[in-house]
């Protein structure tokens, strides 16, 4: 499978506790964004990398949020002390970025609940 | 007022039928517009892609973009049940992260 590839896909935890997610983009692809979607509404850009570098973060994206590219393949999302108002789909996606019809792949997501 | 505005639905038509999705929006920088499809517990997929102003078709779909209204359009001829969806408009300027509405479900009822 060369799609995007998220883990896990589902997650459930109790209030304040720290949780992360892992997503690994197509393999070529130089841009990877992280998505945040409730039910009802679309997905809510938070964050997203060239490479290694984390170029733009949402303020969406409290203190409590921590996004890492270490080496510009996969990349990593953690969450301290969640909340229940955290609960929603996680979404990742990928793209060749720099390009002016740039396209973003999504995955499949993690959906996380906290309890 | 919202960047990107999406009648929720839930719209529900007959198969066979045609589908008509619809966007407005606020932000004259968008330049790049696209719509995705989203089936339950699964991430967006992209169908359709287009600059500026226009039509794009592929296949049963028809995209449109209006820029002088902020408009934009997604029509599906000869709908089947698979087309049953959440359907996503989503849109950007230059450089500046992909903004979406909030998608529209739809039943196509066989």
């Amino acid at each position: 499978d060369t799609g995007v590839s998220q883990d896990p896909r589902h997650k459930i935890t109790k209030r304040g506790q720290n949780v992360t997610f892992r997503c690994d983009p197509i393999s070529e692809h130089n841009r990877l964004y992280w998505y945040r979607q409730t039910l009802g509404q679309g997905p809510e850009f938070l964050t997203y990398f060239q490479n290694e570098a984390q170029l733009e973060k949402s303020r969406l994206l409290s203190d409590r949020f921590s996004a890492e590219r270490p080496k510009g393949s996969f990349s990593t999302l953690e969450i301290q002390r969640t909340e229940q108002g955290d609960s929603a789909m996680y979404l990742c996606a990928s793209s060749l970025g720099g390009l002016t019809n740039e396209k973003l792949f999504f995955g499949s997501g993690t959906q996380l609940s906290v309890l | 007022q919202k960047e990107v505005e999406q009648d929720p639905g839930p719209l529900s038509v007959p198969e066979g039928a045609i589908v008509s999705l619809n966007c407005t929006y606020s932000n004259s920088a968008f330049q790049y517009f696209m719509w995705y499809r989203q089936y339950s517990r699964k991430g967006p997929e992209l169908l359709m892609y287009t600059y500026s102003s226009g039509n794009k078709e592929d296949g049963r779909f028809t995209a449109q973009v209006d820029k002088s209204s902020k408009y934009i359009s997604l029509f599906i001829r000869d709908s089947q049940p698979s087309d049953s969806a959440t359907y996503l408009c989503a849109m950007r300027g230059g450089n500046t992260p992909l903004v979406f509405g909030k998608g529209t479900r739809l039943s196509v009822i066989a």
